[in-house]
């Protein structure tokens, strides 16, 4: 397994565009996470998935947000009507909530590279 | 609510020294797990080691290990013969199963120097 995957890994675009970022977890895992990250601070957690199903969404996640994760593989997180103070690195991560091959400790997040967004 | 506190923004260390960064956290949970992250100047975010709650001994990870201090809340991580390598952002974190999200500290910049 690669690890956890993110598409792109960075993306410019003006105000008011929208974006689409992916994730594509480590394939044994069932759990898939959204964290944000501003210069000189921690992750920021936005939302998670059990499987398909969205069972947490920080306040974070305003309306402008909207994740998916269809058939719970991969996961998509859009930005409607970007604005300036949407820019960060968005970060994925993926764990496994049972027992697994052994390679990965079970709920451990293990991290993708992110995406840098850029809004001008 | 958890919280995380990193209180050094800024450590620095001589190569194949050793050197501790500090954590501590604040929560009214009783299970739960911490983690040391480390994030190189790549910024892809890695996994040092990890510590549950309920576990008295102290996790270690070859020249990683933790001093943790349940009743004081306190977790850190100590690099033994430090290497030009560790020289990263790291981040401690809390879990509190089953929620799955972590809370990360606002973390320590660690300069390993030659």
């Amino acid at each position: 397994d690669t690890g956890v995957s993110q598409d792109p890994r960075h993306k410019i675009t003006k105000r008011g565009q929208n974006v689409t970022f992916r994730c594509d977890p480590i394939s044994e895992h069932n759990r898939l996470y959204w964290y944000r990250q501003t210069l000189g601070q921690g992750p920021e957690f936005l939302t998670y998935f059990q499987n398909e199903a969205q069972l947490e969404k920080s306040r974070l996640l305003s309306d402008r947000f909207s994740a998916e994760r269809p058939k719970g593989s991969f996961s998509t997180l859009e930005i409607q009507r970007t604005e300036q103070g949407d820019s960060a690195m968005y970060l994925c991560a993926s764990s496994l909530d049972g027992p697994g091959s052994g390679d990965y400790s079970t709920d451990t997040q293990y991290f993708g590279p992110g995406t840098r967004l850029t809004v001008l | 609510a958890q919280t995380v506190t990193q209180s050094q923004p800024e450590m620095s260390v001589q190569e194949a020294e050793t050197v501790t960064l500090s954590c501590t956290y604040d929560t009214s949970e009783n299970n739960y797990y911490l983690f040391w992250y480390k994030q190189p100047p790549s910024r892809q975010m890695i996994l040092v080691i990890r510590q549950e709650a309920y576990k008295q001994q102290n996790a270690t990870e070859n020249r990683f290990s933790v001093n943790f201090q349940k009743a004081a809340k306190s977790f850190s991580l100590k690099i033994s013969d430090s290497q030009l390598g560790d020289t990263a952002m790291y981040f401690c974190a809390f879990m509190n199963p089953p929620l799955g999200r972590l809370y990360f500290g606002r973390g320590t910049q660690l300069t390993v120097w030659p």
